[in-house]
């Protein structure tokens, strides 16, 4: 059973750029959430994907996107840069059921810097 | 007010002393996580408790339902703790909420 990997590790853009980024699940999970975190605070929730369909969004605009693919990896796509995207993106999986809560493994996470 | 709350932000500790990160929420969860992030990011779950106390090795986190609290206790603390403490609570839907960290340093 493989961990939660994310790509790339760090990547650098420039304001009005287009982004991006990539989270391969732990095996067998259906569910992904993404979290955005700047520096010195807690991560905050983005977005989450269930069966390749949005479940749940955050305080973000709609230029934060996402897909989730059949063998649930997922994506995380960010249009129009603007400087304050800046941050580490955590991308977490887990095995969801509707009547229940469970455990969410975390990427080691996406470093954007916007120039 | 935040959902999640946590003291203190910043700790410093000598080697081998007690520490104590504490956790408040507002809002009804189906479990309370307890995280690590070392610099560079990458974010380790430590606990996930819906009731009572978990130990593993050196930590210990417990939680009580009624007062919405949780704490996580360091035994004999030690430098390769040093690192970022995060609480998150999670309810149905699989959502995170996050609190702001707590920064621990253990001096040698």
């Amino acid at each position: 059973e493989t961990g939660v990997t994310q790509s790339p590790t760090h990547l650098i853009k420039t304001r009005g750029q287009q982004v991006t980024l990539r989270c391969s699940s732990q095996s067998g999970h259906n569910t992904v959430s993404w979290y955005q975190q700047a520096l010195g605070q807690g991560p905050q929730f983005i977005f989450q994907y269930y069966r390749e369909e949005e479940n749940g969004r955050g305080n973000f605009p709609p230029r934060f996107s996402g897909l989730q693919f059949p063998n649930y990896s997922s994506e995380l796509n960010v249009n129009a840069l603007e400087l304050d995207d800046s941050s580490l993106y955590l991308c977490a999986s887990s095995l969801a059921w509707v009547s229940s809560y469970n455990e969410q493994f975390f990427g080691p996470g996406t470093r954007l810097t916007v120039l | 007010k935040n959902e999640v709350e946590q003291s203190p932000q910043n700790l410093t500790a000598q080697e081998g002393e007690f520490i104590t990160i504490n956790c408040s929420y507002s809002v009804g969860i189906s479990a309370l996580h307890w995280l690590q992030q070392h610099p560079g990011g990458g974010i380790v779950s430590l606990f996930m408790l819906s009731s009572g106390k978990k130990k593993h090795g050196r930590l210990i986190a417990t939680i009580n339902i009624q007062e919405k609290h949780s704490s996580l206790h360091i035994t004999a603390s030690h430098p390769r703790d040093s690192a970022v403490y995060i609480c998150a609570v999670g309810a149905a839907g699989n959502k995170l909420t996050f609190g702001g960290g707590t920064r621990v340093l253990v001096k040698p």
